[in-house]
């Protein structure tokens, strides 16, 4: 089945305790990206993939790091949890930009 | 930053009436796509867009392309209980690489 796989689902964890949320896709999609998503603000774009190696800032990558050393894989780290960094995140994939993004099951937040 | 604008954030009707969203930008779309999100899940794409003034159809869906492709609208005729949910638009803009989301529009019909 073609999906997009995200871990965990549901996450708690303390000011300044570095984390990593997983992501994988086995649609051989070269486009991956990190969104948040926050009430009344929608989507917003953390960091992007165009192909291997290649990783681009979106529209908040402030606090956050990726990388992309396999097609499949696309880590979101957070190397110092704030609280301002609570949020549902959502890791996507398309075939190229502007193509349908397929979306993971998201994983919930919070820094305390 | 290039903006997307979402109209009106917040819809209530009831089953059987007729309803349109709106997505507005200043910029060009290079493409503009309508994603659906029902509470504890991610986005699902209702349809992709490219050409200015193309229009097209899902069902009681009705998906219009602005003719400068700036802006895009959702027309739901007849809404059903079961098109409650989140309405996204997403664009990418001409000459950048990224896709931008609008806040949404959240959409209930009740029976």
């Amino acid at each position: 089945e073609a999906q997009v796989t995200q871990n965990p689902r549901y996450l708690i964890t303390v000011t300044g305790k570095k984390l990593t949320v997983t992501c994988s896709q086995n649609m051989n999609h070269e486009y991956m990206s990190w969104y948040r998503q926050d009430p009344g603000l929608g989507l917003r774009q953390i960091y992007y993939s165009m192909n291997v190696e290649v990783t681009d800032k979106g529209d908040v990558p402030e606090g956050y790091k990726v990388s992309r050393k396999e097609k499949r894989n696309f880590p979101l780290i957070l190397e110092s949890p704030s609280p301002n960094q609570t949020s549902l995140y959502f890791c996507a994939s398309s075939l190229g930009l502007g193509s349908e993004a397929f979306f993971g099951q998201g994983t919930r937040l919070t820094v305390v | 930053t290039q903006l997307l604008e979402q109209s009106p954030q917040f819809l209530s009707i009831q089953e059987g009436e007729n309803l349109t969203v709106y997505c507005n930008s200043s910029s060009v779309f290079s493409s503009l796509q309508w994603y659906r999100q029902e509470p504890g899940e991610g986005p699902v794409l209702l349809v992709t867009v490219v050409t200015g003034g193309e229009v097209k159809k899902l069902k009681r869906l009705t998906f219009q392309f602005g003719d400068a492709r700036k802006d895009s609208s959702l027309h739901i005729t007849a809404a059903q209980p079961g098109d409650t949910g989140l309405y996204l638009c997403a664009g990418q803009h001409r000459g950048s690489n990224d896709m931008r989301f609008g806040a949404g529009t959240r959409l209930t019909v009740k029976p």
